[in-house]
This record gives C-alpha cells, sequence and structure tokens, in this order.
C-alpha cells in the first residue's frame, strides 16, 4: 500500500518546454487534486477531479490541464512551461462524500519540485 | 466558493509557550480541517470539524469551530521542537458547482526557540 505517489520528484524545465505530473494513488478513492505551494501563498489548488473521466478548475487553472481517464492515476501537464510555474506541486486524493468515513481526510504525495529556467 | 484566511502568517515562540492559529471566514462553513506540515515534508490530516461550537484535543493540541460556523482555532500548549512546521486550516464547499473542493488558508509558520 503505497499511497500517494508523485513523479518526478524533481525536474528542471526550459521556458516553453512541456511536461507531465503523475499523481498514482492506490487507496480506491474517488476525488483527486493537484495543488501548489509557493512561499507565503499556502495551497492552492489548480484543477480537482471528483471522479473517473470528470475534471474541475481550482483556483489557479491557467496554464495546466489535467486528465483522469483512469480512477488511480491524475496528470498534470504543462503545455507550455513559464517561470511563474516554478513551485512545489502537491498531489492529494480522498474518499468521496459517499466513500468516506466522517473525517474527509486528503492524503497527500511528497510533492514535486519544478523548476522552470 | 468558500474562502478562509489565516492569522498570523508567521508565529516563533520559546519552547514551552502556549501558540495559536486562527482561521476566519465571512461565510458559514460546512466545515474546518486542520493539518501539519513539517518543513520539507507534506501537509498531514490532523483534524475535521463540522459541529457549531465544536472543540477537540489531541494531548497538547486543542481545536475549536465557532458557534456561528466562521472561524476556527488551533491552540498548542507547551509547545515542544517537534511542533515546527506549518499549520493549515481547509474547510470543503458545500457544494453545488464546487462539489468536491478543499480550499486551504495561506497557512501559520511555527518557528520553536529551545
Amino acid at each position: 500500500n503505497a499511497g500517494v505517489t508523485q513523479t518526478p520528484k524533481f525536474r528542471v524545465l526550459k521556458t516553453g518546454q512541456s511536461m507531465t505530473l503523475l499523481c498514482a494513488q492506490d487507496m480506491n478513492h474517488e476525488y483527486m487534486y493537484w495543488y501548489r505551494q509557493d512561499p507565503g501563498m499556502g495551497l492552492r489548488l489548480i484543477h480537482y477531479s471528483v471522479g473517473e473521466g470528470t475534471t474541475a478548475k481550482g483556483e489557479v487553472p491557467d496554464g495546466y490541464n489535467v486528465s483522469r481517464l483512469k480512477k488511480q492515476n491524475f496528470l498534470l501537464g504543462l503545455e507550455s512551461a513559464a517561470p511563474s510555474q516554478t513551485s512545489v506541486y502537491f498531489c492529494a486524493s480522498s474518499y468521496s462524500r459517499a466513500q468516506r468515513s466522517n473525517t474527509g481526510e486528503l492524503f497527500f504525495g511528497e510533492g514535486s519540485r519544478l523548476t522552470v529556467l | 466558493g468558500q474562502q478562509v484566511m489565516q492569522i498570523p502568517q508567521y508565529q516563533h515562540v520559546q519552547e514551552g509557550e502556549d501558540f495559536t492559529t486562527y482561521c476566519n471566514s465571512s461565510t458559514t462553513l460546512s466545515n474546518i480541517q486542520w493539518y501539519k506540515q513539517r518543513p520539507g515534508g507534506h501537509p498531514v490530516f490532523l483534524i475535521q470539524l463540522v459541529k457549531s461550537g465544536e472543540v477537540k484535543k489531541q494531548k497538547r493540541l486543542t481545536f475549536q469551530f465557532g458557534e456561528a460556523k466562521k472561524n476556527s482555532s488551533l491552540h498548542i500548549t507547551a509547545t515542544q521542537t517537534t511542533d515546527v512546521g506549518t499549520y493549515f486550516c481547509a474547510s470543503w464547499d458545500a457544494g453545488g458547482t464546487s462539489y468536491g473542493k478543499l480550499t486551504f488558508g495561506q497557512g501559520t509558520i511555527l518557528t520553536v526557540h529551545p
């Protein structure tokens, strides 16, 4: 039982390059999330998904795309990276309101540190 | 969507002193969660409160949810160096178009001096 796994853990990109961050969870969670964390800004929601095949925009979705083709995976894509996307990215997952226990807990991955030069 | 404002942004204490962080909203919250993130780590769930006026304790940590469900606090008694980290509050949107969305406050960074 690995929980939430993010790959890669570190990546350096040049402006304009593209990349995909992969998040995988093995807890049968319905909900999955991508957050970015910047100093003084807390955790800001980029996109989220409430089930396989569905995605929704969070607070800061511009410049990112996501896909949830399989329940256990949530991919975050950067089509044309910009220096402003330098950040630490966290994936998280949780049970749905119908599925979960009453804690509503989000389980986080270890984070992916992205630098865009 | 719901927005939660968290204060203070930073708090420096001497070991043994108490610490409190506050989370406030202009709208009624359906629930409030608290997370702790150690330096270099990822956020870890501490607790969820859902009832008006609810108070829960975990050893030296006391969590409160306001009567009007618009504010919450986390209080640590007699801080230890192991309490160092960032503490976040978070709240689930009640529903509608934001169903399933969890929004975080900006976090309070706690430093404990031995």
